[in-house]
């Protein structure tokens, strides 16, 4: 069962345009909402996260927009470069008493060409 | 300050066998998890450790494991290998609190069973 859904699966752009990968979710118990960035053989690290009392957070040329009555949200990359192509993952996490679990997408492949 | 470590980086072993890997987080962090990230899976939940007790666990067959130590480093253990345990095992710390913290990734190890 998956919990977060994100699509799409590739995606490719130029540089210098906007890259949109949107994610929806199924359990409203959610309320912690992380995107991952992974470049091949390195772990994951946090790119920017968002809660459900905002619907838009931005940090540079990262943007969440986030649906709390849709039970979505989206990471936009403005100015995409070359240097953001990797593997980005959208994730969600209840809050249970402070524990960390965090269920992921599955992924989305962007490339940016030069 | 340095980052998450997780040793051995590569492994290779055999269906039958047992591995453990190892876990040691951020200076400070008392929260170490655990996930399979896989091609056809993706990042999936094992468990989570807190003050050397589990706090979370994920849906795996009980041949996955784990334990912290006082020092807050962690390992997993992974009994009766099968072929579709390999995979990128990857660790994270975090310092918990009331609400989810963001959860610093390792490189991984990367176990490839035959």
């Amino acid at each position: 069962q998956q919990q977060v859904k994100q699509s799409p699966q590739s995606l490719i752009v130029q540089k210098g345009g906007i890259s949109i990968i949107n994610c929806a979710y199924e359990n409203t118990a959610f309320d912690y909402f992380p995107w991952y960035q992974q470049f091949p053989g390195k772990g994951p690290a946090l790119l920017i996260a968002i809660r459900p009392d905002v619907s838009e957070k931005k940090e540079g040329r990262f943007t969440i927009s986030f649906n709390k009555s849709a039970k979505q949200f989206s990471l936009h990359i403005m100015d995409s470069q070359p240097g953001d192509s990797a593997t980005y993952f959208c994730a969600a996490s209840p809050f249970q008493g402070g524990s960390e679990k965090l269920v992921f997408g599955k992924g989305t492949k962007l490339t940016v060409n030069p | 300050k340095a980052g998450v470590t997780q040793t051995p980086r590569y492994l290779i072993k055999t269906r039958g066998q047992q591995v453990t890997l190892s876990c040691s987080p951020i200076s400070g962090h008392r929260s170490v998890s655990w996930y399979q990230q896989t091609p056809g899976q993706g990042l999936q939940f094992l468990f989570e450790y807190f003050s050397e007790t589990q706090r979370n666990k994920g849906n795996f067959p009980g041949r996955f494991s784990g334990r912290q130590f006082s020092n807050s480093r962690s390992e997993m253990n992974v009994s009766t290998l099968e072929l579709g345990d390999s995979a990128l095992y990857l660790c994270a710390s975090s310092l918990p609190g009331r609400l989810q913290e963001t959860q610093y990734f390792g490189p991984g190890t990367r176990l490839l069973v035959l």
